[in-house]
C-alpha cells in the first residue's frame, strides 16, 4: 500500500497572505506526482503533472516544485485570494501502480 | 475532445434500497476508468478500477459492485445501500497507465437515510 500524506489538514489565512502544503510520498519507483485544485460539489481540476526531480510549475500564482528523491513536493499560493479557497490534492504514480494514490488533501480558506 | 459524463449529480435513497450511479465518456477510446468515494471528513479513497470491458479490480470489500459493459460506460451499484454509503461518488477517466493524471466527472451526493 502506497502511503500519500498531506499537511496540513487544513488551513486558515487572510487574503493577501502566501501560503505553502506539502506532500509526502514513497520516494522509490517515481513516476509522476500531481497536484488537483478540487471545489466543494465539483470535480477536481489538474494543476500541475511532475516527472522530474528538481521539477519546478508554474500557473498564475500557484506554484509547486518536486524532490524525488526525498518524496516530497510543496504546492505555493501567492498573495492568497479567497477564490483560492478549495481542497488541494496531490497523487501519486509510481512504476508499480495502475492507478494515482491521493493524498488526503489540504483545505485552503481564504478569508476576505 | 474527450468529456466525462457523470449521472445523477444529486440522490437521497433509502437504507436497504438499490443503487446505480453512471458514468461515460466521450472521445476516446479504451480509457482506463475508476470510481472514487469521499465520505464526510476523509479524502478519496478508490472504491473500483477498471482496463478494458468486464475488467474489474475491486480495491476495497463492501457492499458496492462495478460493472463496465461497454467500453466507455462505467457502472458502481449496489443491491441495498448502507448509511456509511453515503459520500461523494467520482468517475475519472485516463489514458492507459494514468501517468498523466485522472479526468474526473462531475460527481455524485450521495446521502443515505
Amino acid at each position: 500500500i502506497l502511503n500519500v500524506e498531506q499537511s496540513p489538514q487544513s488551513l486558515h489565512v487572510q487574503e493577501g497572505d502566501s501560503t505553502n502544503f506539502t506532500c509526502s510520498f514513497p520516494s522509490s519507483n517515481f513516476y509522476a506526482l500531481h497536484w488537483y485544485r478540487w471545489e466543494t460539489a465539483k470535480s477536481p481540476e489538474a494543476l500541475f503533472v511532475m516527472t522530474l526531480n528538481g521539477d519546478e510549475k508554474k500557473k498564475g500564482r500557484i506554484s509547486a516544485t518536486l524532490n524525488t528523491k526525498e518524496g516530497y513536493s510543496y504546492l505555493y499560493i501567492k498573495g492568497s485570494q479567497p477564490e483560492d479557497s478549495a481542497t488541494y490534492l496531490c497523487a501519486f504514480f509510481s512504476g508499480s501502480a495502475r492507478q494515482l494514490t491521493f493524498g488526503s488533501g489540504t483545505q485552503l480558506t481564504v478569508l476576505p | 475532445s474527450q468529456t466525462i459524463h457523470q449521472w445523477p449529480a444529486t440522490l437521497v435513497q433509502p437504507v436497504g434500497s438499490p443503487l446505480s450511479l453512471e458514468c461515460t465518456v466521450e472521445g476516446t477510446s479504451n480509457p482506463n476508468l475508476y470510481w472514487y468515494r469521499q465520505a464526510a471528513g476523509r479524502g478519496l479513497q478508490l472504491l473500483f478500477y477498471s482496463v478494458g470491458i468486464g475488467q474489474i479490480s475491486s480495491e476495497v470489500p463492501q457492499n458496492l459492485s462495478a460493472s463496465r459493459p461497454q467500453d466507455r460506460q462505467f457502472i458502481l451499484s449496489s443491491k441495498k445501500l448502507l448509511l456509511s454509503d453515503s459520500g461523494f461518488y467520482l468517475c475519472a477517466w485516463s489514458t492507459t497507465g494514468a501517468v498523466y493524471g485522472y479526468t474526473f466527472g462531475s460527481g455524485t451526493r450521495l446521502t443515505v437515510v
